[in-house]
């Protein structure tokens, strides 16, 4: 199974301030990953997929790179709707695996 | 507007059995991969189990394979998860979501979650 790695784990920022996630898979995802944010008692919400397609309707403060093994997930200019936790998921091939997540905390 | 109405997230004992039901509505149910994924509570999100647009293939975690069968009823607009022998680590929100048109395996729309409690 694909493993995927995010860091850091927390993330303390405040608002007006870029800030970057980085997932690691532990084998070759090509661009199969997707990213989503997730609120407290919410479902989660794709943001970014084939690593650095924007969903429709998301804000252009978010934005994904990467491919292969190593992605990155930035948020510029941190609004306090962004406060929340980030995952990304691999969808290379099953089974489907997710980040353990990053929670974006105001400072 | 894509919906989806999830039901059957209950308190079971170990070793119980509980089907979880997706109503979808707003989209053409038929097309699509669905999902079931889970979150449980204070943890991470787990992807579950994945059932292609006909109902031919299915795919499941580890975690669940040979206690946990999704299935699809096209002709309901409705996701089904029957889970069997469950035990106290299925304790989770139970989400379905759906796949993109575009890029099959992420999930665009997600139902609101059904809470399963497996304890004694």
């Amino acid at each position: 199974d694909i493993q995927l790695t995010q860091s850091p784990s927390f993330l303390s920022a405040s608002v007006g301030d870029r800030v970057t996630i980085t997932c690691r898979a532990s084998q070759d995802i090509s661009n199969y990953l997707a990213w989503y944010q997730q609120k407290p008692g919410k479902s989660p919400k794709l943001l970014i997929y084939a690593a650095s397609t924007l969903q429709s309707g998301v804000s252009s403060r978010f934005s994904g790179t990467g491919s292969g093994t190593e992605f990155t997930l930035t948020v510029n200019s941190l609004q306090p709707e962004d406060f929340a936790t980030y995952f990304c998921q691999q969808v290379n091939n099953y089974p489907r695996t997710f980040g353990q997540g990053t929670k974006v905390e105001i400072k | 507007e894509v919906q989806f109405l999830e039901s059957g997230g209950d308190l079971v004992q170990p070793g119980g059995s509980l089907r979880l039901s997706c109503a979808a509505s707003g989209f053409t149910f038929s097309d699509f991969v669905m999902s079931w994924v889970r979150q449980a509570p204070g943890k991470g999100l787990e992807w579950v189990s994945s059932i292609s647009s006909s109902g031919a293939y299915t795919y499941y975690a580890d975690s669940v394979k040979g206690r946990f069968t999704v299935s699809r009823d096209n002709s309901k607009n409705t996701l089904y998860l029957q889970m069997d022998s469950l035990r106290a680590e299925d304790t989770a929100v139970y989400y379905c979501a759906k796949d993109t048109v575009v890029f099959e395996g992420a999930n665009d729309s997600w139902g609101q979650g059904t809470l399963v409690t497996v304890s004694s």
